[in-house]
């Protein structure tokens, strides 16, 4: 069975500071994907970013960066230089995916950033 | 686009009530799923299809039911409400393949049942 673990309930940072956002995955499979979401205040789930198992080439987009690592298992979350407008809860996912489409898609329990200005 | 759209987006139950939530998405999509959100529970899936005529579980199927009787819509349906029902439920569509797009969620349904 797959298990998303976001052992990170609540964080809170001050305005500018760095912050990583961890995740952990269990999966049987060899070809799975990951994601994350984040979650503002108004509630919409937005995504950010997808990335398969056959890709480990950390990824940057703006402030936001990925680290993908097979070997431990990990796929975590960096915000560089963070900004009141970060706060939300942001969610990490697994999607095993069986004969090349989608299957059960599962989440972490979030990890709630506060970023103080 | 309208992308995923649920309704209601509030509704509160009696006990026993029955009801159903609607979800339409425009986009083509053959991946459709229902999640239902808690406090410190994160996202947990309810039920799943893969196109039309298909559909199965997910984690927490008990007390809920779906059909998919077309590609567009996937109504999920209660049929006794029970106060642990009280939660806000999403609904998300994708392409089947992870390869060619993201899910997409809806707005979510708040559902309170007294």
């Amino acid at each position: 069975a797959q298990k998303v673990t976001q052992a990170q309930t609540e964080i809170s940072v001050v305005e500018k500071e760095d912050v990583t956002l961890d995740c952990v995955y269990e999966t049987r499979d060899t070809t799975y994907y990951l994601f994350w979401y984040k979650q503002p205040p108004s509630g919409e789930l937005v995504f950010l970013i997808r990335r398969n198992s056959f890709d480990e080439q950390n990824e940057i987009s703006g402030r936001y960066s990925w680290n993908f690592q097979k070997s431990t298992s990990s796929f975590n979350f960096t915000i560089t230089a963070s900004q009141v407008v970060d706060s939300a809860v942001y969610f990490c996912a697994l999607s095993e995916a069986n004969s090349g489409g989608y299957q059960k898609v599962t989440f972490g329990t979030g990890t709630k950033l506060q970023v103080i200005p | 686009n309208a992308g995923v759209t649920q309704t209601p987006k509030f509704q509160v139950l009696k006990t026993g009530q029955s009801m159903t939530l609607q979800c339409a998405q425009d986009m083509n999509h053959e991946y459709m799923s229902w999640y239902r959100q808690d406090p410190g529970m994160g996202l947990r899936l309810i039920h799943y299809s893969v196109g039309a005529g298909i559909t199965d579980q997910g984690e927490v199927p008990n007390g809920y039911n779906v059909s998919r009787s077309t590609t567009e819509d996937f109504p999920l349906r209660l049929l006794s409400a029970a106060p642990s029902q009280t939660s806000v439920y999403f609904c998300a569509s994708s392409p089947l393949s992870p390869q060619a797009g993201e899910l997409f969620f809806g707005e979510g349904s708040r559902l309170t049942v007294l």
